[in-house]
C-alpha cells in the first residue's frame, strides 16, 4: 500500500511565523504535490515537484515555497504566515509513469493550520 | 483550459441502495485520465477509481463504477448498495495532457447516506 505521511494533523501558528509542513512517502514515487483546500474553492494547487530539486508552480504559489532535496520528502514553507493561510493542506504523490494508474495521486492525511 | 464540474452539491441516499455522482469535464487534450476520491470528515483523500479516456470499457473497483460517457464528456460515480460508511465527500479531477500529472478537482458533492 502506498503510504504518504504528514508531519502534523493539526497546527497552530502565529502571524509572522515561518512554518515548515513536511510531506514523506514510502513508494519510491517520481512525482509530489502541495494542495489546500479551503470551503467553497475546491482543491488548489500549490507547488509539484517531479524530481529531486525539481519544483514547478502550481495555481497558487504566492506566499509559499516548496524544498525537495529527497525523493520521498517534499516541504512545503511559509515563509512568513498569514491570517489568510490558514487552511487544510494535501500533500499527495504519484508514481509519474504514463499509463493511467502510474497517474493516480495518493494523498496525506492533510494538515489544518490555523494562523492567528 | 480545464474544467470539471459536479453539479450535485449534496446528496441523499437510503442505506442498501444505489447512488449516482455526476461529474462533466471539458478538456481539449485527446488523452486524459478521469479521477475518482472520496473525503471523509477525517480528511483524507481516499483514491476510490480511474478512466482513462482511450478505455473501452468502464471502470469497476468493487462498489464502485465509473460510467463514463466520452461524447458527452461525463464520468459519472455508481455507488452500489450504500453502506453509512459511504458518507463523505466525493471529488471528480481531471489529468489532461501536462507536465507532472497536475490534477483539475471538481467542487466535490456531500453524500449523506441514511440509516
Amino acid at each position: 500500500d502506498v503510504k504518504v505521511t504528514q508531519s502534523s494533523r493539526y497546527l497552530v501558528k502565529r502571524t509572522g511565523e515561518k512554518v515548515f509542513l513536511e510531506c514523506v512517502q514510502d513508494m519510491d514515487h517520481e512525482n509530489m504535490f502541495w494542495y489546500r483546500q479551503d470551503p467553497g474553492l475546491g482543491l488548489r494547487l500549490i507547488y509539484f515537484s517531479y524530481d529531486v530539486k525539481m519544483k514547478e508552480k502550481g495555481d497558487i504559489p504566492e506566499g509559499y515555497s516548496v524544498s525537495r532535496e529527497k525523493k520521498e520528502r517534499f516541504s512545503l514553507i511559509l515563509e512568513s504566515a498569514s491570517t489568510n493561510q490558514t487552511s487544510m493542506y494535501l500533500c499527495a504523490s504519484s508514481l509519474g509513469g504514463t499509463s493511467g494508474r502510474e497517474e493516480t495521486q495518493y494523498f496525506g492525511p492533510g494538515t489544518r493550520l490555523l494562523v492567528l | 483550459a480545464q474544467k470539471i464540474t459536479q453539479t450535485q452539491p449534496g446528496m441523499f441516499v437510503q442505506e442498501k441502495e444505489a447512488v449516482t455522482l455526476d461529474c462533466t469535464y471539458d478538456t481539449s487534450d485527446p488523452s486524459y485520465g478521469l479521477f475518482w476520491y472520496k473525503q471523509p470528515s477525517s480528511g483524507e483523500m481516499i483514491f476510490l477509481i480511474y478512466q482513462g479516456s482511450y478505455d473501452q470499457q468502464n471502470a469497476t473497483e468493487g462498489r464502485y463504477s465509473l460510467n463514463f460517457q466520452k461524447a458527452r464528456k461525463s464520468a459519472n460515480l455508481v455507488i452500489s448498495a450504500s453502506q453509512l460508511g459511504d458518507s463523505a465527500m466525493y471529488f471528480c479531477a481531471l489529468r489532461g495532457n501536462n507536465a507532472g500529472n497536475m490534477l483539475t478537482f471538481g467542487g466535490g458533492t456531500r453524500l449523506m447516506v441514511k440509516p
